[in-house]
């Protein structure tokens, strides 16, 4: 069964450093999202990517994230200067149909 | 804002049924959906409702939901060790809308 893939699983990085996470959705999907979880916290919506433009994004999507789908199976998110309040777990989902979101794995993102 | 709400722990002992239950805040919620997440993995969409309809069937998975109370329940028939796991509410208003998470319940499941 097709699944949605995330690397790292694991990501540590010093406070002010960039990160990019990679996904690579389900391959005939066509919607993107990513969502954070914080230790202890609900599961936040961040931002939702559909035909190669954002369609949503929340509070927490600040100028300081990006998504992009550099190529026809990658869907990133890069964090350019992390703050400690980053440290979460970051889970990408896809959609064909746009109401049913498949979650990959997750990167836990660990800012020291 | 739209706000779930999930009670945060249930105990059941293997064989019995499992509810858990779901509250949410926006009347426009128009997709309701159960996830469930086992340790170290991604969340599983297990599955979901429209808001037009009151109850949906699906093998051991049994989801009930009462718009005018704004509840969603998800029962578990025969419950086994291996649904040990969180399972979270969440709802969105449209299609493709991002999805609004309950804070997960989790599920202990005794032999």
């Amino acid at each position: 069964e097709p699944e949605v893939t995330q690397t790292p699983s694991h990501q540590v990085t010093q406070m002010g450093q960039e990160v990019i996470l990679r996904c690579v959705p389900i391959s005939n999907h066509l919607y993107f999202y990513w969502y954070r979880q914080i230790l202890g916290q609900k599961v936040e919506f961040l931002v939702s990517f559909y035909n190669n433009e954002i369609s949503e994004k929340s509070e927490i999507f600040d100028d300081q994230f990006s998504v992009e789908r550099p190529d026809g199976s990658n869907f990133t998110l890069k964090i350019r200067s992390t703050k400690l309040e980053d440290s979460a777990m970051y889970f990408c989902a896809s959609s064909e149909t746009s109401y049913e979101q498949y979650f990959g794995p997750g990167t836990r993102l660990t800012v020291t | 804002g739209e706000d779930v709400e999930q009670s945060l722990f249930l105990s059941v002992r293997e064989g019995d049924s499992s509810v858990i239950n779901c509250t949410y805040t926006d009347s426009s919620s128009t997709y309701l959906y159960w996830y469930k997440q086992e340790p170290g993995a991604g969340l599983q969409l297990l599955t979901y409702i429209f808001s037009n309809m009151d109850m949906k069937q699906d093998q051991r998975l049994t989801v009930l939901l009462n718009k005018k109370d704004k509840h969603l329940s998800l029962r578990i028939a025969d419950t086994q060790t291996g649904d040990s796991a969180i399972y979270f509410c969440a709802e969105s208003i449209y299609a493709g809308n991002m999805l609004t998470f309950g804070g997960g319940t989790r599920l202990m499941v005794k032999p």
